[in-house]
């Protein structure tokens, strides 16, 4: 299995602009969560998917982000318009019933 | 919430020898894991480990569920065991990890 896949690596781009992150989970995995990383803050949750629903949202900074899960392999984060504290990295992960988490290798993303 | 507390922040070493990670939680856990985190920032999986003591290689992890702590052991580090070693635990239902703050370690030739 390749993982848990996680495009683009690296994203810059201005303030104010649409940023669209994508996610593959690991064939068959059940759950996905959506992760954040910061230097203040740490890790911390997001979004998570069961079966393809969002589950708990409540992670979510503000209305500008928003997730989607239109199928079992697929999953987007969409931060519009972004701002410059929404710099981190964003980790996508997958779990069979919730158990044994795998990490994609994360998105880094730069508003300037 | 679950609240994880980890131990030391700060941990340097030379290589060669054997270092000692800890994690408190707060509550009762249904998932607890432990990654590292390499310098390229990837998220490892290490063990998953609710309870019990596993082993693999150099790398050894211990939780002890009923007095809310885990540990992970290291031993004969090398420096490509350097980076942030996180513990994740969830509460039974919750189905979603919370990370604690991560022991940075830092291994020297």
């Amino acid at each position: 299995d390749a993982g848990v896949i996680q495009s683009p690596r690296h994203e810059v781009t201005e303030m104010g602009q649409e940023v669209t992150l994508r996610c593959k989970p690991i064939s068959g995995h059940d759950y996905l969560f959506w992760y954040r990383q910061t230097m203040m803050r740490g890790l911390e949750l997001l979004i998570y998917f069961n079966n393809n629903v969002p589950i708990d949202d409540s992670g979510m900074p503000e209305d500008r982000f928003s997730a989607k899960m239109p199928n079992a392999s697929f999953s987007t984060l969409k931060i519009q318009p972004s701002e410059p504290r929404d710099s981190a990295v964003y980790f996508c992960a997958s779990s069979l019933f919730g158990f044994g988490y795998t990490f994609g290798s994360g998105t880094r993303l730069t508003v300037v | 919430g679950i609240q994880v507390e980890q131990s030391p922040p700060d941990l340097i070493l030379q290589e060669g020898a054997n270092s000692t990670l800890r994690c408190n939680f707060s509550d009762s856990v249904n998932n607890l894991q432990w990654f590292h985190q390499n310098p390229w920032g990837q998220l490892i999986n290490l063990f998953y480990i609710p309870s019990g003591t596993k082993q693999n290689g150099r790398l050894s992890a211990t939780t002890v569920a009923t007095e809310r702590y885990s540990l992970l052991y290291i031993s004969s580090s090398q420096t490509t065991d350097s980076g942030v070693y996180f513990c994740a635990v969830d509460n039974p239902g919750a189905q979603k990890l919370v990370f604690g703050q991560g022991t940075r370690l830092t291994i020297n030739p």
